[in-house]
């Protein structure tokens, strides 16, 4: 049983362009969500987070959306870089609880 | 600046064999846990430990043992290595369960 999903293994966007990656949860005690970025040969390393009393987080070049009463957050990346080509794990926590992870998306960034 | 550290970081090993891997933080961080990514199937927990003392089972902990020998190392060990096990393992820690969780760079782990 999936808890957090990640529906789009794929997702192929030109330089400049807006990335958005998707992630839907059907937990409704998660209430921190956090997304992480993997390089080949490197462990993930965090990226942005958003806890459950907002619904949108901003740093940078990177914006995570929740929408609670649709069990969706979303991860946009303004502008898209060569750089960003990497895959992306959605995760979701609940209070003192584990990090449950999506199965990832690859997002590659074309020039 | 070493945060989670692992070892080792490649590994090829026989049907049947064992072997411990190790893993380290100095981030002062109460919980530690094992991951492996496999391909299509994300990153699932083997084991974790909320803190010093403690362990517990994730959601593939078959074919696994753990230890938390202090609060800074958790080792990870394959008693009878099977082909199935082949995958990439990550430790990580955070400062307690339900915090951001930071990774070590992988061990990449073949058995054949």
């Amino acid at each position: 049983d999936q808890q957090v999903k990640q529906n789009s293994p794929s997702l192929s966007v030109q330089e400049g362009r807006i990335s958005i990656l998707n992630c839907d949860y059907t937990n409704s005690m998660f209430d921190y969500f956090l997304w992480y970025k993997k390089y080949p040969a490197e462990g993930p390393t965090f990226l942005i987070s958003i806890s459950s009393i907002k619904d949108k987080n901003e740093d940078g070049r990177f914006t995570v959306f929740l929408n609670k009463s649709a069990k969706h957050l979303s991860l946009h990346i303004v502008p898209s870089q060569p750089g960003d080509s990497a895959v992306y794990f959605c995760a979701a926590t609940g209070t003192a609880s584990k990090l449950t992870f999506g199965t990832g998306t690859r997002l590659q960034v074309t020039l | 600046n070493a945060g989670v550290t692992q070892t080792p970081k490649f590994q090829v090993l026989k049907t049947g064999q064992s072997m411990t891997l190790q893993c380290a933080q100095d981030m002062n961080h109460n919980s530690m846990y094992w991951y492996r990514q496999d391909p299509g199937m994300g990153l699932r927990l083997i084991y974790y430990s909320a803190s010093e003392g403690t362990t517990d089972k994730g959601e593939v902990p078959n074919g696994y043992n753990v230890s938390r020998l202090n609060k800074r190392e958790f080792s990870l060990r394959l008693e009878s290595a099977a082909p199935s096990q082949t995958s990439v393992y990550f430790c990580a820690s955070n400062i307690t369960p339900g915090n951001t969780i930071y990774f070590g760079e992988g061990s990449w782990l073949t058995v054949v």
